[in-house]
C-alpha cells in the first residue's frame, strides 16, 4: 500500500541551526502539507503546496520556515534558524484532491520528532 | 474562527467495553468531519469521515454521526478491543480549501 515516508525520525539540534525535514509523498498525489504538534497541543497546519507553490499557509509559518519541492519526489520543511519553541513532531501529509470521493483524504506520514536544545 | 475540541485523554477501558470520544468543533460554513486513529511508532490514519450534516461515518466497528444542530461528530465503539489502543484524532476540513484543524488527541488504552 502505498504510504508518505518522512525522514529523520528524530533529530536533535541546537538552537539557532538550520534543520530540513524531508517527506516523500505518494506518487501520484498533487497537494501536500505539513502539519506539527507540539507536545500535548493541537495538531497544527503550518502549509499546504500545489502546483510549485504554497496554497495556504498558517501565522506559525513565518519566514524561518520554508517548503521546497526540488524534485519530482521529496517534498522538505526547512527551518531557517530554530528556536526552542520549535521542538515539536512535525507531520507530513499528501493528498490525491480537495474533490470527488474521497474528499480531503490526507494520508500521513509517522511524523519527524524535532527536538531543539 | 474554526477549531475541533475532543474530551481529554487518557481513556482506559476493559476489552469489550463501549467507547465514547466525544469531539465538538467550531466552524464557518459547512465543514467536512474526521476521526483519524494514530496507533504506536505509526502515522495518522483515516478512519471515518462525514461530509455532510446527518451523515454516518463507520469503519472497523467506529461510528460517528455528523450533528449540526450539537456541533458534534463524537467517535463510538461497541465493544473495543486491545488492538483498538491508539490516540484519536478528531478533525474538520472547511468546504473551501485545504487546511484541517484537528484536537488535541485522545489516547485509549483497552486492557484485557
Amino acid at each position: 500500500e502505498p504510504e508518505v515516508t518522512q525522514t529523520p525520525s528524530h533529530q536533535v539540534t541546537q538552537m539557532g541551526q538550520e534543520v530540513i525535514l524531508r517527506c516523500v509523498p505518494i506518487s501520484n498525489h498533487l497537494y501536500f502539507y505539513w502539519y506539527r504538534q507540539i507536545l500535548g497541543q493541537k495538531v497544527e497546519f503550518l502549509v499546504s503546496f500545489y502546483n510549485n507553490e504554497i496554497s495556504e499557509k498558517s501565522e506559525i509559518f513565518d519566514d524561518q520556515f520554508s517548503v521546497e519541492r526540488p524534485d519530482g519526489s521529496n517534498f522538505t520543511l526547512k527551518i531557517r534558524s530554530t528556536k526552542l519553541e520549535d521542538s515539536a513532531m512535525y507531520f507530513c501529509a499528501s493528498s490525491a484532491s480537495t474533490s470527488g470521493p474521497n474528499t480531503g483524504e490526507l494520508f500521513f506520514g509517522e511524523g519527524s520528532r524535532l527536538t531543539v536544545l | 474562527g474554526n477549531s475541533v475540541t475532543q474530551m481529554e485523554g487518557p481513556v482506559t477501558l476493559s476489552e469489550e467495553a463501549f467507547l465514547t470520544i466525544n469531539c465538538t468543533y467550531t466552524a464557518t460554513g459547512y465543514p467536512s468531519l474526521f476521526w483519524y486513529v494514530q496507533y504506536p511508532g505509526e502515522g495518522l490514519q483515516l478512519l471515518l469521515k462525514a461530509t455532510k450534516a446527518d451523515d454516518k461515518g463507520s469503519n472497523k466497528g467506529f461510528e460517528a454521526t455528523y450533528r449540526k444542530e450539537t456541533t458534534s461528530f463524537h467517535l463510538e465503539k461497541g465493544s473495543v478491543q486491545v488492538s483498538d489502543s491508539a490516540v484519536y484524532f478528531c478533525a474538520l476540513r472547511r468546504n473551501t480549501g485545504n487546511q484541517f484543524y484537528f484536537g488535541t488527541g485522545t489516547s485509549l488504552t483497552v486492557i484485557p
